[in-house]
Order: structure tokens, then C-alpha cells, then sequence
């Protein structure tokens, strides 16, 4: 199916453990972004890429690690899950021109205990 | 820096009314998007109406329109007709091209539609 997928929707990880959340599409998007949106303070940019193998922080990278090897994967990965870390994360791609929305996915849900 | 401000955390509206939901931004680039999306409780993110800086005429989508106001830097987007469906998160962003082409979204609207 086009689109862009995340997985896994939900997740319950324990503090100081890795966890990578995956996120795939399909159409072929130069750039694509990570954010979280947590409760007054909208959705913020942790990561983002413009095309494979370049990528770049954005406002909120502390604890996160990000890598695009291929055009369509951009997954993030949390070293050391802490609880500060529970959120939800979207993942969204994009063409570059001004014009362009983001297409999201689905978002993960993740808790850290 | 570049900012979207949204000062209104929650909105009422009655059904069938138009509302209006304020978006102040930020930004000395000449060339910027406006963007609206909204976030039903299901938490998906919806595209709803895209406004350039160099365009003349106020964008419209259906029931959305964007209100632009270039000098005063708002982009208030207003729903004719509202319907219960309409009772949702909403996002302000903008796209700044020369900031990597990233959206800065603000803290969101929550509208909730009375019947």
C-alpha cells in the first residue's frame, strides 16, 4: 500500500532500555521528519533528513539517534529510554517546495516506565 | 527565530456556526506556507488548507478558508458551517525553505462542537 507506515503503534518499554521505532514510505519523498507531540507543547522536530545518508537535528535530538540509509526508512532510535521520552511519535514525509504538506503516519505511542 | 503562536487552547462552538481559530507566526523570510492540520481523538494527522506568502487571494477548501493577513503575520483559519465531525485538535504550522524546509507547528487548538 502507498503511504507512510510506522510501527510498531504501540510500545512499552522499561528506562535505560534501546527501542527503535520504524518508520517506511512509499513515495519516494526526499525529506523526511521525526516528531512528538507531547501535551502544550504542539509537535516538535527531533530529527529530519532531506535525502538518504544526510540528515540533521532539529529542536528536541538529546537521547535520539537517527539513520536513512535508503530513501524510504527513517527509523529512531532512543539510546537509553527514559521516561521523559514518553510520547507520541510522528514520523512525515515530504517533497521540498513550499507548497508541500506533510503526509504523517499513523504515530507510535510510546511509554517508558 | 522562527515561531507560530496559537492562543487559544480551546474553542466552543455550536453546530452550524462558523468559528474562527487564531495563528500568529514569526519569520523574516519573505517566502514561507501556512499550513492547517487537524487531529481527530483517533490521532491522525489531517492535511486541511495551505496558504503561500506570495499569494494574493485567501485560500479555501470546502467548508476551510485561511484568513491572511501578510502584514500582521496571521493565518487564522476559519470553519463555515461546523459540524460535530469538526471537533478536533488543530495545528498552525509554517515552512520555512531556508530552515531545511522543517514545519514549526504551534501548541494546537482543541474545538469541540456543540450540538
Amino acid at each position: 500500500d502507498a503511504g507512510i507506515t510506522q510501527s510498531p503503534r504501540y510500545k512499552i518499554t522499561e528506562t535505560g532500555r534501546q527501542v527503535t521505532l520504524m518508520c517506511h514510505q512509499t513515495w519516494s519523498h526526499s525529506y523526511m521528519f521525526w516528531y512528538r507531540q507531547d501535551l502544550g507543547h504542539g509537535l516538535r522536530l527531533i530529527y529530519y533528513s532531506a535525502a538518504a545518508d544526510i540528515t540533521d537535528k532539529g529542536e528536541v535530538p538529546d537521547g535520539y539517534v537517527v539513520s536513512r540509509s535508503k530513501t524510504e526508512n527513517f527509523p529512531l532510535t532512543l539510546e537509553s529510554a527514559t521516561r521523559s521520552q514518553t510520547s507520541v511519535y510522528f514520523c512525515a514525509s515530504s517533497e521540498s517546495g513550499l507548497s508541500y504538506g506533510y503526509t504523517f503516519g499513523s504515530g507510535t505511542r510510546l511509554t517508558v516506565v | 527565530a522562527q515561531k507560530i503562536t496559537q492562543t487559544q487552547p480551546g474553542m466552543f462552538v455550536q453546530e452550524k456556526e462558523a468559528v474562527t481559530l487564531d495563528c500568529t507566526y514569526d519569520t523574516s523570510d519573505q517566502s514561507y506556507g501556512l499550513f492547517w492540520y487537524k487531529q481527530p481523538s483517533s490521532g491522525e494527522m489531517i492535511f486541511l488548507i495551505y496558504q503561500g506568502s506570495y499569494d494574493e487571494q485567501n485560500a479555501t477548501e470546502g467548508r476551510y478558508s485561511l484568513n491572511f493577513q501578510k502584514a500582521r503575520k496571521s493565518a487564522n483559519l476559519v470553519i463555515s458551517a461546523s459540524q460535530l465531525g469538526d471537533s478536533a485538535m488543530y495545528f498552525c504550522a509554517i515552512r520555512i525553505p531556508t530552515t531545511g524546509n522543517q514545519f514549526y507547528f504551534g501548541t494546537g487548538t482543541s474545538l469541540t462542537v456543540i450540538p
